[in-house]
């Protein structure tokens, strides 16, 4: 039981290049979530997923963009990656049927735009 | 969403205890007060939820007035490894099908030291 795994681990970029980081769960929850955390700074949701096939926007979705496909995976895009864009992003999951709503979160990805 | 304020840091020993307070005057009726704990270069982990009175488990207490206008985590006898940014998340876990939104403000750099 791996819980939620994210890759790449970490990952540079130029700027306007692409790429897309990968979330899996095996958990069988039903929500996914996709932060950002930058230098010394809260976590800020992007976009989050309520379902297979759903996607929604978060605080800061601009340049992001999500696809759930499956149940247990999470995908989240970068079309044209931006300095502005370097961070550390989190994947998270929770159960629609918890009562805590407790989320569970990868190890991080960190990706670097020069 | 409510928002949370706290302070951005404490220092405390080994083995004493440490309390963090949260602000939220604004929380809402189906608001319920969660606390997560981050380590350097992880996700954060869930460590207690409440909505009002109070709450043990086998890491933290959490101690909810009846206004509900604040929280206080409680980590008895701290050790090294507890060093950490403690975040307070104010929200509704419910209902289920518009998926959990919790938001992380800055949190609490917490630092143990021996």
């Amino acid at each position: 039981n791996a819980g939620v795994t994210q890759t790449p681990k970490f990952r540079v970029l130029k700027t306007g290049q692409s790429m897309t980081l990968l979330c899996a769960q095996d958990m069988n929850h039903e929500y996914m979530y996709w932060y950002r955390q930058d230098p010394g700074m809260g976590l800020r949701l992007i976009h989050y997923s309520v379902g297979e096939g759903t996607t929604a926007k978060g605080e800061v979705p601009d340049g992001y963009n999500v696809s759930r496909l499956k149940k247990q995976n999470f995908l989240l895009g970068l079309e044209s990656a931006a300095p502005s864009q370097t961070s550390v992003y989190f994947c998270a999951s929770s159960d629609s049927a918890g009562n805590t709503g407790e989320l569970f979160f990868g190890e991080g990805s960190r990706l670097t735009v020069l | 969403l409510a928002k949370t304020t706290q302070p951005i840091s404490m220092d405390s020993y080994e083995g004493q205890e440490v309390n963090i307070t949260c602000s939220h005057n604004n929380i809402a009726t189906n608001d319920y007060i969660t606390w997560y704990q981050q380590f350097p270069s992880q996700g954060p982990r869930f460590i207690i939820q409440g909505y009002k009175t109070k709450v043990t488990n086998e890491v933290a207490s959490l101690f909810i007035p009846a206004d509900r206008k604040s929280s206080t985590l409680s980590l008895p006898r701290v050790s090294l490894s507890d060093t950490a940014v403690y975040y307070c998340l104010v929200g509704d876990t419910l209902p289920r099908a518009a998926g959990n939104k919790l938001t992380f403000g800055g949190g609490t750099r917490v630092l143990v030291k021996p």
